[in-house]
């Protein structure tokens, strides 16, 4: 059981360069988030997912896109990457447990993803 | 628009020593409130609050809520090197799929 799972572990983007951050969670969760964390900072909610077919910007969706094609990948693409996207990227998932509050479930994280752009 | 605010922004203390993290909050419709530690890389859960009161208690770590006065606070005792981290606060409102983080108490216990 890996959890989440995010690679690349790191990455140097040049200005206007696009790339796509990978995501995957093998718990079987329905909630899927990616957040972006600058230094000194807490975490942002960029886009998240409450399941397969289903995206909803969060806070700071500018600059990026995600889907969700299956329930285990939710992959984030950026789109002519700016300085303003440097920052660590951490995926994050968690369950719908039926037995009780389903939004009471806490957040499991990725490692995260260390993006620089120059 | 949902706020967390925590404090101290950083903490420096020695082994031993006993310290409280803070969080204030202003959310419509709280649900939860969680405290996360992180050290080098992920966020790993540690305590998530519902109810008024109650404390939770993990080893040397405990936590409160207080939901009239919209706060909560980390304690942790006995102060030891491995406690050193960034401490995150996130709140939960009824919508249910967003965490509203705070920026954060990065904590060092000295030797």
């Amino acid at each position: 059981n890996a959890g989440v799972t995010q690679t690349p572990k790191f990455r140097i983007l040049k200005i206007g360069q696009s790339m796509t951050l990978q995501c995957a969670q093998d718990m079987n969760h329905n909630y899927m988030y990616w957040y972006r964390q600058d230094p000194g900072m807490g975490l942002k909610l960029i886009y998240y997912s409450v399941g397969a077919g289903i995206t909803d910007k969060g806070e700071v969706p500018n600059g990026y896109n995600v889907s969700r094609s299956t329930t285990e990948d939710f992959p984030l693409r950026l789109e002519l990457a700016a300085p303003s996207q440097t920052s660590v990227y951490f995926c994050a998932s968690r369950s719908r447990d039926r037995g009780r509050d389903p939004y009471n479930s806490p957040l499991h994280f990725g490692n995260g993803t260390r993006l620089t752009v120059t | 628009e949902d706020k967390v605010v925590q404090s101290p922004l950083s903490l420096v203390v020695h082994e031993g020593d006993t310290v409280t993290l803070n969080c204030s909050y202003e959310v419509t419709n709280f649900r939860s409130l969680l405290w996360y530690k992180q050290e080098k890389k992920a966020p790993t859960f540690l305590f998530m609050l519902t109810s008024s009161g109650i404390e939770k208690k993990s080893g040397r770590l405990s936590s409160i809520l207080d939901k009239k006065e919209l706060f909560s606070i980390l304690n942790i005792t006995a102060t030891q090197t491995g406690d050193s981290a960034v401490y995150l606060c996130a709140v939960r409102n009824n919508a249910g799929n967003m965490l509203t983080f705070g920026g954060g108490t990065r904590l060092m216990v000295k030797p």
